[in-house]
């Protein structure tokens, strides 16, 4: 299949530890914000979300940390597996569009 | 499977011509997206459409246009096509939040 992300920054974690993937976004505005995984030959597969009156949310095995002070997002994965290995995309929300950031790309060593 | 599908996954134009790209979702909501995503980068957004009415437009010239049909299935047309245009197109239908297709890959030779 087709390669995302060619030239994205790369996490490298071994398998069964925790990764954390950051985001910095750019509208004060945005009152919604979604985390993305990305296959090679997919499209963006929907993690979890959270909106802008909340600071953290939690899912199974994955965790979004909102601070809002200085507009930073990240994506906490526990005991990561082989198959979270993919491109990760934050995005934000501010009326009719998302605002995706540039992406991270995730290796998972077995 | 999101339940949205997206038609052709790949095809190949010549710059100059023209390409309409298609979506259409099982659940049939009323609003669609249509995001371009080069390689290497993120998605970037081209316009929405609400009850068959364009609601929204990003930094994409009118030679990209689009369609919702009251089926809510939609089109993406892109007339007079560059090399710049090759890259992956994704629809988004939209609900609580926002669910992506395949996408289409385009090349333009």
């Amino acid at each position: 299949g087709e390669s995302v992300g060619l030239h994205l920054p790369t996490l490298s974690v071994q398998e069964g530890d925790n990764s954390i993937i950051n985001c910095a976004y750019s509208n004060s505005a945005s009152d919604y914000f979604i985390w993305y995984k990305q296959e090679s030959g997919k499209g963006p597969q929907f993690i979890i979300d959270i909106r802008s009156n909340m600071d953290k949310r939690q899912g199974q095995r994955v965790t979004v940390l909102l601070n809002k002070t200085v507009k930073h997002l990240s994506l906490q994965i526990a005991a990561t597996q082989p198959g979270d290995s993919a491109v990760y995309f934050c995005a934000e929300n501010a009326g009719n569009m998302l605002t995706f950031g540039g992406g991270t790309r995730l290796m998972v060593k077995p | 499977e999101t339940g949205v599908t997206q038609s052709p996954t790949h095809l190949i134009k010549t710059r100059g011509q023209q390409v309409t790209l298609r979506c259409s979702s099982q659940s049939g909501h009323n609003t669609v997206s249509w995001y371009q995503q080069a390689l290497g980068q993120g998605p970037q957004f081209i316009f929405q459409y609400y009850r068959e009415e364009e609601n929204g437009r990003g930094n994409f010239p009118p030679r990209f246009s689009g369609l919702q049909f009251p089926n809510y299935s939609s089109e993406l047309n892109v007339n007079a096509l560059e090399l710049d245009d090759s890259a992956l197109y994704l629809c988004a239908t939209i609900n609580r939040s926002y669910t992506f297709g395949s996408g289409t890959r385009l090349t333009v030779v």
